[in-house]
């Protein structure tokens, strides 16, 4: 069954490091979010993006993140200059169609610790 | 702006127990989804829907639009259920996730 791949696994990384997350969502999918998930707290969306650009974002999704499709398969969130409270996981998803009314399939996630 | 209230927040059951999960939402939307978070912490969907009814093996997910209301259903549970439940919702502008808190489910064998 197809599914949303993300590397890498874990990252940490130093305050003030530019770090990348990748993403490969399903191939058929042409929807692709950023939700991130602070331990102990629920999870947030930062960001929704289709047809290259970015279709809606929230407040937390400020000028130090980024969002790009690099290419026909990769979705990528950059983090300029990480902060202590970035220290999150952050999980990429797919949809097929937009609207609201399609099943998301999410990534595994990856761990980002900010020392 | 949608709040999504899940109670409880914690459940604690004995195997083969009748469980179930509830979520309520403040504003319209296009769908709830029901999501399950294992320790490892990924996230798989169980359920969405918009109206109804939906039913997949032990799993019963209901929803009430008028009364803005779902409940998640597990019957006969097993020690492998447990996990965090999570509802999500997505508004009628749009197609982010609005997430609930989640219930920590722990069954017992």
């Amino acid at each position: 069954e197809p599914e949303v791949t993300q590397t890498p696994s874990h990252q940490v990384t130093q305050m003030g490091q530019e770090v990348i997350l990748r993403c490969v969502p399903i191939s058929n999918h042409l929807y692709f979010y950023w939700y991130r998930q602070i331990l102990g707290q629920k999870v947030e969306f930062l960001v929704s993006f289709y047809n290259n650009e970015i279709s809606e974002k929230s407040e937390i999704f400020d000028d130090q993140f980024s969002v790009e499709r690099p290419d026909g398969s990769n979705f990528t969130l950059k983090i300029r200059s990480t902060k202590l409270e970035d220290s999150a996981m952050y999980f990429c998803a797919s949809t097929r169609q937009g609207g609201g009314t399609d099943t998301q399939y999410f990534g595994p996630g990856t761990r980002l610790t900010v020392l | 702006k949608n709040e999504v209230e899940q109670s409880p927040q914690n459940l604690t059951a004995q195997e083969g127990e009748f469980i179930t999960i509830n979520c309520s939402y403040s504003v319209g939307i296009s769908a709830l989804h029901w999501l399950q978070q294992h320790p490892g912490g990924g996230i798989v969907s169980l359920f969405m829907l918009s109206s109804g009814k939906k039913k997949h093996g032990r799993l019963i997910a209901t929803i009430n639009i008028q009364e803005k209301h779902s409940s998640l259903h597990i019957t006969a549970s097993h020690p492998r259920d447990s996990a965090v439940y999570i509802c999500a919702v997505t508004e009628t502008s749009g197609s982010r996730l609005t997430f609930g808190e989640g219930t920590q489910l722990t069954v017992n064998p």
